[in-house]
């Protein structure tokens, strides 16, 4: 199957720093790759969808300059959160899909964040 | 948008019995509806998707029903098992349709509890 890691796995910082987390898609080329935010107990909520050399689409209430999203390649997309608080903790997830290839979504592990 | 409802939120049954999740949806275009297991801190697992060209499907103790006429869709477990104990989420997608190809619809989640 395909395989897509994140890095950091898990991650801590102060308050008022940037956070850049990384997704790569290692077996496959993922045209398109979401990101989602998962508060403890909740269903995965969609923040972004990036497509490979074009601006990501944000949902609704979902900050942009906030949650800048870089998908430069077919292979990595980068989520960074600028100016973290303490509300940003959470379990962030990526997943990529090639349109080519099947229409599942593959997940990264997550990554951790916390926002002292 | 997609709208999807989960039942129940949590379900608690003893080792070997078998446990049934349900989940309805909104938009009739959605054409795709996986299902995810999640053990804490991890990443989503598909265990088994279905397209709406099909009825049922199963896969050894695992079974996933759709009527689309009704718009909703079932997953069973059966002969369940300790570590069947996990989160599970329903989703809903369209498929093959412009920039929304592959977003998913995340249902709430069910913990589901396997007595020993």
């Amino acid at each position: 199957g395909a395989v897509v890691s994140q890095h950091p796995s898990r991650v801590i910082c102060k308050s008022g720093t940037s956070v850049k987390i990384e997704c790569r898609s290692l077996d496959f080329q993922a045209t398109t790759m979401f990101w989602y935010r998962q508060f403890p107990k909740q269903s995965l909520m969609l923040m972004a969808t990036s497509n490979e050399g074009s601006k990501a689409t944000y949902e609704q209430g979902v900050e942009k300059d906030k949650f800048l999203i870089n998908h430069a390649s077919l292979t990595l997309s980068t989520l960074t959160v600028t100016s973290a608080h303490p509300e940003d903790s959470s379990f962030y997830i990526c997943s990529a899909a090639d349109r080519g290839f099947r229409i599942e979504q593959f997940f990264g592990p997550g990554t951790r964040l916390t926002v002292l | 948008g997609e709208n999807v409802e989960q039942h129940p939120s949590t379900l608690s049954v003893q080792e070997g019995d078998s446990a049934v999740i349900k989940c309805t949806y909104s938009d009739s275009a959605s054409n795709y509806f996986p299902w995810y297991k999640q053990e804490l801190g991890k990443r989503p697992q598909l265990i088994i998707d279905i397209r709406s060209n099909v009825g049922e499907k199963k896969d050894q103790r695992i079974a996933v029903t759709l009527n689309k006429t009704a718009k909703h869709f079932s997953l069973h477990i059966t002969e369940t098992q300790p570590e069947d104990s996990a989160v599970y989420f329903c989703a809903a997608s369209i498929t093959g349709r412009g920039s929304t190809l592959g977003r998913l619809y995340f249902g709430r989640g069910t913990q589901l509890t396997v007595w020993p």
